[in-house]
């Protein structure tokens, strides 16, 4: 089992829809959780961390993460084609060392 | 203020040589880590500096390769005797420190990274 998995995809999505990413992780000591975005020949830029169970909105952005289920998701409403690049989860482990998933490619369609 | 930095952008070698690429963290970040990132994978964790030392190293491959960060500053990732199955980008990140109350200090700021070829 990998430590840390996400859908490759790609997830196609339309302009101005919700796009929701998905990822899961096997190490129940972890301790923080990050999303970034990577455009193809960029490197990975953050766009959300968390840490807490529950939710947490930073514009059209919200993480939600659920511990007992070692679940977190990223939800983007009102997507734009900008949004469109490979998101990659990112788990800090018990090890504190922070492993990252293969990446969900996102394609938002006009 | 400045960003992470890696030097060269891109190297090209053959098989069987030595290779070294520079990273150059955020001024005042004292974690580092090193990754390597194959197409269409996730940046595959290598090694992380807590300061000059190597916190974990878990994620080196294998003893073709080794990284130091002697000032606690700039880290060099060496491979000897490269192979075609090393190429690939490899990423250096800089967060604030790794650990404490504040995750937002163990947030990574990537470099533009050193894309590798082995031919």
């Amino acid at each position: 089992q990998k430590e840390v998995e996400q859908n490759s995809g790609p997830l196609s999505v339309p302009e101005g829809a919700i796009a929701s990413l998905n990822c899961t992780y096997s190490d129940r000591g972890s301790q923080s959780f990050f999303w970034y975005r990577q455009y193809s020949g960029k490197s990975p830029e953050l766009i959300m961390f968390i840490y807490s169970n529950g939710d947490k909105e930073d514009g059209r952005f919200t993480a939600q993460l659920n511990k007992a289920s070692q679940y977190v998701s990223l939800l983007i409403r009102d997507s734009q084609p900008s949004d469109s690049a490979t998101y990659l989860c990112a788990v800090k482990s018990s090890a504190s060392k922070i492993i990252f998933g293969s990446g969900t490619r996102l394609s938002i369609r006009p | 203020g400045a960003g992470v930095s890696q030097t060269p952008s891109n190297k090209v070698t053959e098989k069987g040589k030595y290779v070294e690429l520079r990273c150059d963290p955020i001024s005042g970040h004292t974690a580092l880590y090193w990754y390597r990132q194959s197409l269409g994978q996730g940046p595959e964790f290598l090694i992380y500096f807590q300061g000059t030392g190597a916190a974990d190293d878990s994620g080196l491959p294998n003893d073709r390769f080794f990284a130091v960060r002697p000032e606690g500053s700039v880290s060099t990732l060496k491979i000897q005797r490269t192979e075609r199955g090393d190429s690939a980008v490899y990423l250096c990140a800089s967060s604030l420190r790794p650990s404490g109350r504040a995750v937002s200090t163990d947030t990574q700021y990537f470099g533009p990274g050193t894309r590798l070829t082995v031919l």
